[in-house]
């Protein structure tokens, strides 16, 4: 069972690239999020979707933007990566809000 | 002030012990509550859900205090396995979903 994949696993970045941070699942669920994890932050939600094709900000959107075009895949982009966007990134997905959500196993991005 | 707070650590305790963790949560029109555990590097996975009337899995117990908008987590009989960190986790269902995670207590079982 694959449940949630994200691709790259690790990348690095200069300052001013950009680049697409691919979600898949293969749960048929319906809700699905994008989170960063910074040392002493916890997860901080950067954009969400309730479905396919929809999305919504979270608390920190700025500097990212997403697509739901596909059920299954929820992508997110950096347009100009910035040195402060170095982080970990782990996408979720649940079939409601009220059941579990499953992670996938994050990205490890660095922005020099 | 941060959505969902949890109580900071680390929180170092010897096996066997029992050890809480608190949650606090701003918003009244939050709907749905979990437990998540998070192990070093790895991903998270929900540990347990807090149901209103409060709720046990072994040696683990949950309660929600809607009244107070807060939420506990009790381990008893620690093992070392249990180190990790515990994130709180809160829904708001009526705004699309979002799920709202606190900054986590991380808790080191020690021999």
């Amino acid at each position: 069972n694959a449940g949630v994949t994200q691709t790259p696993k690790f990348r690095v970045l200069k300052t001013g690239q950009s680049m697409t941070l691919l979600c898949a699942q293969d749960m048929n669920h319906e809700y699905m999020y994008w989170y960063r994890q910074d040392p002493g932050m916890g997860l901080r939600l950067i954009h969400y979707s309730v479905g396919e094709g929809t999305t919504a900000k979270g608390e920190v959107p700025d500097g990212y933007n997403v697509s739901r075009l596909k059920k299954q895949n929820f992508l997110l982009g950096l347009e100009s990566a910035a040195p402060s966007q170095t982080s970990v990134y782990f996408c979720a997905s649940s079939y409601t809000p009220n059941t579990e959500a499953f992670f996938g196993q994050g990205t490890r991005l660095t922005v020099v | 002030r941060k959505e969902v707070e949890q109580d900071p650590g680390p929180f170092n305790v010897p096996e066997g012990a029992t050890v809480a963790f608190n949650c606090t949560y701003s918003n009244s029109a939050s709907q749905s509550f979990f437990w998540y555990r998070q192990d070093c590097r790895k991903e998270p996975k929900l540990l347990m859900s807090v149901y209103s009337s409060g709720n046990e899995d072994g040696r683990f117990t949950a309660q929600l205090n809607r009244a107070s908008q807060y939420i506990s987590l009790l381990i008893r009989d620690s093992k070392l396995s249990d180190s990790a960190t515990y994130l709180c986790v809160v829904n708001r269902y009526n705004q699309g979903g979002k799920l709202i995670f606190g900054q986590g207590t991380e808790l080191s079982v020690k021999p």
